[in-house]
């Protein structure tokens, strides 16, 4: 159990235009999900937390108008690069929680912006 | 100061070797840790949680000692698929997590 599935694992876009990733838990109801991001040889970055129709709670130095958010329901968050620059190439990853028994995470999707 | 630090290695060491990675946190408010190990260009997957009383998963122990802020793994009989990054990830009440720079084990024949 505890399967969370993410999409598309990789893509390849042009400077200057938008990326959605989504995250889906298979087989539990998520409440609360994660995003973050890891450049490489580094740790894992909290760039958010988002809960079920509510808005994101983002942490410091991540600009939510840029990283656009949505819990539309219990299975399904989305995260929108807007406007991407080479700079947001990264290694996106969401997680989803599970009744505190650990975050389980998602493959992560590989955004390289040429 | 970082709230979650681990021993960055690298870890070399040889098969059948038994390897300890230590990691310490700053929040005393901190409720719930875990270790995951995170392959290369993969994302991270919950190894084992870890409680007060210690607790043991066939080769991987786990412990935990609050007083001290304190976590341990122990991987007995090391592997070649046990080669991987391990992040020790420390979870406060609100449920916000918190993962370590991750500790990078070799394990060679």
């Amino acid at each position: 159990g505890a399967v969370v599935s993410q999409h598309p694992s990789w893509v390849i876009c042009k400077s200057g235009t938008s990326v959605k990733i989504e995250c889906r838990s298979l087989d539990f109801q998520a409440t609360t999900m994660f995003w973050y991001r890891q450049f490489p040889k580094q740790s894992l970055m909290l760039m958010a937390t988002s809960n079920e129709g509510s808005k994101a709670t983002y942490e410091q130095g991540v600009e939510k108008d840029k990283f656009l958010i949505n819990h539309a329901s219990l299975t399904l968050s989305t995260l929108t690069v807007t406007s991407a620059h080479p700079e947001d190439s990264s290694f996106y990853i969401c997680s989803a929680s599970n009744s505190g028994r650990g975050q389980f995470f998602g493959p992560g999707t590989r955004l390289t912006v040429l | 100061r970082k709230e979650v630090e681990q021993d960055p290695g690298p870890f070399n060491v040889p098969e059948g070797a038994t390897v300890a990675f230590n990691c310490t946190y700053s929040n005393s408010a901190s409720q719930s840790f875990f270790w995951y190990r995170q392959d290369c260009r993969k994302e991270p997957k919950l190894l084992m949680s870890v409680y007060s009383s210690g607790n043991e998963d066939g080769r991987f122990t786990a412990q935990l000692n609050r007083a001290s802020q304190y976590i341990s793994l122990l991987i007995r009989d090391s592997k070649l698929s046990d080669s991987a990054t391990y992040l020790c990830v420390v979870n406060t009440n609100a449920g916000k997590s918190t993962f370590g720079d991750g500790t990078t084990l070799t394990v060679k024949p």
